[in-house]
């Protein structure tokens, strides 16, 4: 079992939708989690921290469910702009895991 | 403030060449960090580094070296390269290894074809 797994996609969602994808991790012990956002062709960058108690960021909303080993991402009224590949990261036993990611595609 | 640089951004290779990647940063980041991204394989460390002259291996080391000498600069070193190594390699940054939840900054990556 891969220690950080995501359901690859893609998700082909009309603009104005929402979508959720959510990422399961094996190590009970994990610390930090992350969603990064990684366009075609280009670098990954931060899109936002997961914390406990759930956070949003404008049209983003985050949660950590640690009994269940997951998190989630929800996109609220999706951009055309918002068409990437998420990738889910977790920081456990010392080291970062990235997951494959999410492939993201919004439809005008 | 550039951030994090690679150099070169593509690079074609026979097997059997060597060749150095390089990757700076100027955000003063002790820890660093080499990733190799293949398709649905996600982001694999190769090698990473917590300061100046401390360098440890990651998940898939074998065919790559790496040196600290400074803490802007951390060169990864193909040997003798291998179709396997055909890959998008991407330098990282950031204050430490996550722990504490610290942002990883990416350079724009090199993408490496291994004849």
């Amino acid at each position: 079992r891969k220690e950080v797994e995501q359901d690859p996609g893609p998700f082909n969602v009309p603009e104005g939708a929402t979508v959720a994808f959510n990422c399961t991790y094996s190590n009970s012990a994990s610390q930090s989690f992350f969603w990064y956002r990684q366009d075609c062709r280009k670098e990954p960058k931060l899109l936002m921290s997961v914390y406990s108690s759930g956070n949003e960021d404008g049209r983003f909303t985050a949660q950590l469910n640690r009994a269940s080993q997951y998190i989630s991402l929800l996109i609220r009224d999706s951009k055309l702009s918002d068409s990437a590949t998420y990738l889910c990261v977790v920081y456990s036993a010392s080291k970062i895991i990235f997951g494959s990611g999410t492939r993201l595609s919004i439809r005008p | 403030n550039a951030g994090v640089t690679q150099t070169p951004k593509f690079q074609v290779l026979k097997t059997g060449q060597s060749m150095t990647l390089q990757c700076a940063q100027d955000m003063n980041h002790e820890y660093m960090s080499w990733y190799r991204q293949d398709p649905g394989m996600g982001l694999r460390l190769i090698h990473y580094s917590v300061g100046a002259g401390i360098t440890d291996q990651g998940e898939v080391p074998n065919g790559y070296n790496v040196s600290r000498s400074t803490t802007e600069d951390f060169p990864l070193r193909l040997l003798s390269a291998a179709p396997s190594q055909t890959s998008v390699y991407f330098c990282a940054s950031s204050y430490s290894n996550g722990a504490r939840g610290e942002t990883q900054y990416f350079g724009p990556g090199t993408r490496l074809l291994v004849l």
